[in-house]
């Protein structure tokens, strides 16, 4: 799985609890992405980095801010989750022309 | 702006038959084009991409796709289906120029019956 980890795999919180969720990766790529999956809507980038400390948004961004404080780490912070943000995370690397994804993590927000 | 359909929400082939997974891209400029396969409680895996070169692209699996610049189409294709090609698949998109982000179509689920 390309040396990406995502923690944790699974996880149920309660609305309105911020919840964050890791990426790691041991590629030394630079660009690093959080999507996030949900049936009939195939995967949306929700924030992107391309360096230390350079993120932008993606087209679902709200309700959710990331930071990249190290090249192997891009973290996900859902400021305070709601039940719309149930959903199956996935976090990509990317060097050149292919992205490599991570197993995904499964949260559940009640 | 860039974007990927995936028409068809499921295929079903028989297996031993030929199948074809569609896709239709719109890009600014020169696409870059791939294809994923995610299979149950799994990441994405890559299968196969079109940068530039020839139009039929071959990938893992035996699996191939034709990219048609005109019809701007990357239909996924296998000569001969195996049960084990039951999985969803995922066309996507990206722009070097773009920071590389990938856009993906909604999916197809592919179901090869014995």
């Amino acid at each position: 799985d390309a040396g990406i980890t995502q923690s944790p795999r699974h996880k149920v919180t309660e609305t309105g609890t911020p919840v964050t969720l890791r990426c790691h990766q041991t590629e030394n790529h630079r660009y690093m992405y959080w999507y996030r999956q949900d049936p009939g809507h195939g995967l949306r980038l929700i924030h992107y980095s391309y360096g230390v400390k350079d993120t932008d948004k993606g087209e679902v961004s709200d309700g959710y801010s990331v930071s990249r404080s190290k090249t192997e780490d891009f973290l996900l912070t859902l400021e305070s989750a709601t039940s719309s943000q149930t959903s199956v995370y996935f976090c990509a690397i990317s060097e050149e022309n292919e992205a490599f994804f991570g197993q995904g993590t499964r949260l559940t927000v009640v | 702006a860039q974007s990927v359909a995936q028409p068809e929400d499921q295929v079903n082939v028989a297996e031993g038959n030929p199948l074809t997974v569609k896709c239709t891209y719109s890009v600014s400029g020169n696409p870059y084009l791939f294809w994923y396969v995610q299979y149950p409680n799994r990441g994405l895996q890559f299968l196969l991409k079109y940068i530039t070169g020839d139009n039929l692209v071959k990938g893992s699996y035996g699996f191939e796709a034709e990219f048609n610049k005109s019809q701007t189409s990357f239909h996924l294709k296998k000569p001969s289906a195996l049960v084990s090609d039951s999985a969803l698949y995922f066309c996507a998109v990206s722009a070097l120029y773009n920071f590389n982000k990938f856009y993906f179509g909604s999916g197809t689920k592919l179901n090869v019956k014995p």
